[in-house]
């Protein structure tokens, strides 16, 4: 499972609230990476990291921020969820050299 | 930048059966192409992967296949098993030191018993 978890793995939450989920790896990697999920869309990227408070955009960045103050967390953060964020969120991490990418166990949010 | 699709959406096989499962890529710099299953409530596992100084790559029962001149791989499962359903994504990436992920939409694979 490449040491990576997810938390928490189920969350329901108001609009306009705000959202942290965190991932936490165990194995050191420098990359990191949020995607979401949704039916008919495969996975899409939200931002990654490559290193510890280096950050970028994905594809589907707005609404979104992350942050990254130690090599082993990544946080993504909803300022003000909305319902169009109702997804399965992934995290996941770039192991060693290569270009493999592994994912954690996901997290459900579901925004009423 | 780069567009992944998949085809078909779905696909349903009898046990035994072979499955093929294809992906058309439009970034002819992309250069690395991994597969993805994923079981129920799960997240993605990776099964195999492929780059473009190969034309196939096999492990086990599964192999992925490149046509780069054509911009599409597939993935090939042989005497599939129940067990095999699941949903699997393609994915394409140009490698280095930033490099992203495109994904498909997904390919949901019903074994029949």
């Amino acid at each position: 499972d490449a040491g990576i978890t997810q938390s928490p793995r189920h969350k329901v939450t108001e609009t306009g609230t705000p959202v942290t989920l965190r991932c936490h790896q165990t194995e050191n990697h420098r990359y990191m990476y949020w995607y979401r999920q949704d039916p008919g869309h495969g996975l899409r990227l939200i931002h990654y990291s490559y290193g510890v408070k280096d950050t970028d955009k994905g594809e589907v960045s707005d609404g979104y921020s992350v942050s990254r103050s130690k090599t082993e967390d990544f946080l993504l953060t909803l300022e003000s969820a909305t319902s169009s964020q109702t997804s399965v969120y992934f995290c996941a991490i770039r192991g060693g050299g290569n270009n493999e990418q592994f994912f954690g166990p996901g997290t459900r949010l579901t925004v009423l | 930048g780069e567009n992944v699709e998949q085809h078909p959406s779905t696909l349903s096989v009898q046990e035994g059966d072979s499955a093929v499962i294809k992906c058309t890529y439009s970034d002819s710099a992309s250069n690395y192409f991994p597969w993805y299953k994923q079981e129920l409530g799960k997240g993605p596992q990776l099964i195999i992967d492929i780059r473009s100084n190969v034309g196939e790559k096999k492990d086990q029962r599964i192999a992925v296949t490149l046509n780069k001149t054509a911009k599409h791989f597939s993935l090939h499962i042989t005497e599939t098993q129940p067990e095999d359903s699941a949903v699997y994504f393609c994915a394409a990436s140009v490698t280095g030191a930033n490099s992203k992920l495109t994904f498909g939409k997904g390919i949901t694979l019903s074994v029949r018993p």
